[in-house]
This record gives structure tokens, C-alpha cells and sequence, in this order.
């Protein structure tokens, strides 16, 4: 069965700092990867999405992600946070024809004044 | 923009009793899921729907949950009885088959057993 690993659990960032959270997946197959955000209270939405083409993906907010298919990777970038990007990532992967999203453990973000 | 509705928002429960959990997804959508999220965990798939079918409930601990999505529209997850364990947000998602355009979440059900 697929998994994904998130190894950074909590991240603390001062503001305008640059952001790369780590995403991989054990899966060899073809992969639809997701990264999703949870602000306090509040429920899953949408960072940005790879199904194909470009591995580098933009998303909302300023969040950027790159798919490296030789290392089961896809990152989440973004080149300078702000305190309103404080809240959980969650990295989440499709595989193969399978229907659904298999998720990472996530991480916390906490962005300081 | 189309929403997946989910009620209650809360509920506290007593442990042995029973609880249920509705989820309505988004119009056309024939793939429904339910998951629950432990604090500080990711979402974990408890049951998926292809319309009214279930295609997948391996994790689902089936001596004390149920789900049901009769008319392959909305949905509900029942758990009798309830245990502290079970405690954690539980999350309803829906989806265009094999999740083509992504997948729409609720906004949860946050269950507390005491």
C-alpha cells in the first residue's frame, strides 16, 4: 500500500523567511499528489494539485510545489511566509487507479512576528 | 462555489452510546469518502462510495461503525457504541470518479466521547 512520509513535524519560521516542507511517497506507479492546508478551526483547502505536465506546480498564496519523480518527492515551497500562512500542511497522494487520497501525518507551520 | 455539507459541527457524546454523522456532497459527485482525522494525525480513510456501493471499508472497525449512502446521494456514518478512542474529527470528502478535478472536503464533524 502507498504511504507518505512528512519527516518535518513542526516548523517554526520567522516572518518573510522561505519555506520548503518535505513530501514523499512510496508508491512506483502513476501518482496525482496534493497539498492541502488546515487553518486553526478551520477545514481542509487546496494548496495546489500535480496530475501531469510541468512538475512545478503553482498553487494559491504564493505556494509552489515540485514533483521529482526519481525521488518520490514533491516539496512545498514558498519564497517568503507570513504569520497568516500559520496552520497545518498536509502532503496527500493518488495512486495509481485507486480512487482515494492517502495522506501524510502533516506539519505544523507557526510563522512569528 | 459548491460545498460538501456535514452535521453536526459538534457533538459530545457519552461512551456506549451511539452517535451519527451526516455528510451531503457536492451535486454530481458520485464518489464520496468519510475519514477521520485524530489531533495531530492526518485524515485516515475509514470508508469509501462509488454512488451507493462501498469500494473500499478495510479500515472501517466494522464491530462498531457503520456507513450507509442508500440513494448514492448523501450520506451517514453511524458509530454504536461510541468509545473514548474514537474521539477526533471526522471528515467527509467528495469527488468526480477516481478524484478527476480533485476532491472537496466538509468542514467536519468534531466528535468528543466522555
Amino acid at each position: 500500500a502507498q504511504s507518505v512520509s512528512q519527516h518535518n513535524h513542526h516548523v517554526i519560521l520567522s516572518e518573510a523567511a522561505s519555506l520548503e516542507l518535505g513530501c514523499n511517497y512510496s508508491y512506483g506507479g502513476t501518482v496525482n499528489l496534493f497539498w492541502y492546508v488546515q487553518y486553526p478551526g478551520q477545514h481542509l483547502q487546496l494548496l495546489l494539485k500535480y496530475f501531469s505536465g510541468d512538475p512545478l506546480v503553482k498553487g494559491i498564496k504564493g505556494f509552489e510545489a515540485e514533483f521529482i519523480k526519481s525521488k518520490f518527492s514533491f516539496n512545498l515551497r514558498k519564497p517568503s511566509v507570513q504569520w497568516s500562512d500559520t496552520a497545518e500542511y498536509f502532503c496527500a497522494v493518488r495512486a495509481g487507479t485507486a480512487s482515494k487520497l492517502t495522506f501524510g501525518t502533516g506539519t505544523r507551520l507557526q510563522v512569528t512576528l | 462555489e459548491a460545498e460538501v455539507a456535514q452535521s453536526p459541527r459538534y457533538k459530545i457524546t457519552e461512551k456506549s452510546q451511539a452517535v451519527a454523522f451526516w455528510c451531503d456532497p457536492i451535486s454530481g459527485h458520485a464518489t464520496l469518502y468519510w475519514y477521520r482525522q485524530i489531533l495531530g494525525q492526518g485524515p485516515e480513510l475509514l470508508v469509501q462510495f462509488q454512488d451507493e456501493s462501498v469500494v473500499d471499508d478495510s479500515q472501517l472497525p466494522k464491530d462498531r461503525f457503520s456507513a450507509e449512502r442508500l440513494k448514492g446521494v448523501d450520506s451517514t456514518l453511524k458509530i454504536q457504541p461510541a468509545e473514548l478512542g474514537d474521539s477526533a474529527m471526522y471528515l467527509c470528502a467528495s469527488s468526480l470518479a477516481r478524484g478527476v478535478g480533485g476532491y472537496t472536503f466538509g468542514s467536519g464533524t468534531r466528535l468528543t466521547v466522555v
